[in-house]
């Protein structure tokens, strides 16, 4: 069974710095592109980034461009995402999610893990 | 940036009512489109994908259509699980979510 299970989540100042990981198992995890996307509370999903299955290749979106970054460790099945100059914005559960390819683009997915919160405050 | 805009926002249906979701793209997307559901506190679930390929354990009430800039999503007969919100994706450029629409009971 696939699954997907992200962690480090909790609340960060303005400007701060997070790291989330998701592990994963059930799957070849190297043959398959992941992502992360996040949900603001009461709004709908927004794709953050995604990885091709060997790591070489990432994407963001324009708003975390030079404050996220995404990384992935094939060794462990494991998944980082390095968020830094955080902002109120930023708030939402963060979910990784698994490609349906090993490309980083052109592909949706087909499991999501349970989420994990982010908030950003003083 | 491709936009995907959802009709309606919100659809009030009873049990056994046939339910129909729009989805548009700013601009020709070929097939490139999946359908999630998601209910409250939950992770979104794939419905759909290339625009009418029905995933791995879905049930067959829902289906897909469409294809360029025009989409559809269709449960044939509104069952009690599948009071949801839906989300269209676009994959053809980068990846880019509707807004949603949220199935109520009516």
């Amino acid at each position: 069974e696939v699954q997907l299970v992200e962690s480090g989540g909790g609340l960060v100042q303005p400007g701060g710095s997070l790291r989330l990981s998701c592990a994963a198992s059930g799957f070849t995890f190297s043959s398959y592109a992941m992502n992360w996307v996040r949900q603001a509370p009461g709004k709908g999903l927004e794709w953050v980034s995604a990885i091709s299955g060997s790591g070489d290749i990432t994407y963001y979106t324009d708003s975390v461009k030079g404050r996220f970054t995404f990384s992935r460790d094939n060794s462990k099945n494991t998944l980082y995402l390095q968020m830094n100059s955080l902002r109120a914005e930023d708030t939402a559960v963060y979910y990784c999610a698994k490609a349906m390819s090993i490309a980083a683009a052109g592909t949706c997915f087909d499991c999501w893990g349970q989420g994990t919160l982010v908030t950003v405050s003083s | 940036d491709i936009q995907m805009t959802q009709s309606p926002s919100t659809l009030s249906a009873s049990v056994g009512d046939r339910v129909t979701i729009t989805c548009r793209a700013s601009q020709s997307i070929s097939s490139w489109l999946a359908w999630y559901q998601q209910k409250p506190g939950k992770a979104p679930k794939l419905l759909i994908y290339k625009a009418s390929s029905l995933e791995s354990g879905v049930p067959s009430r829902f289906s897909g259509s469409g294809s360029g800039t025009e989409f559809t999503l269709t449960i044939s007969s509104l069952q009690p699980d599948d009071f949801a919100t839906y989300y269209c994706q676009q994959y053809n450029s980068y990846l880019t979510f509707g807004g949603g629409t949220k199935v109520e009971i009516k």
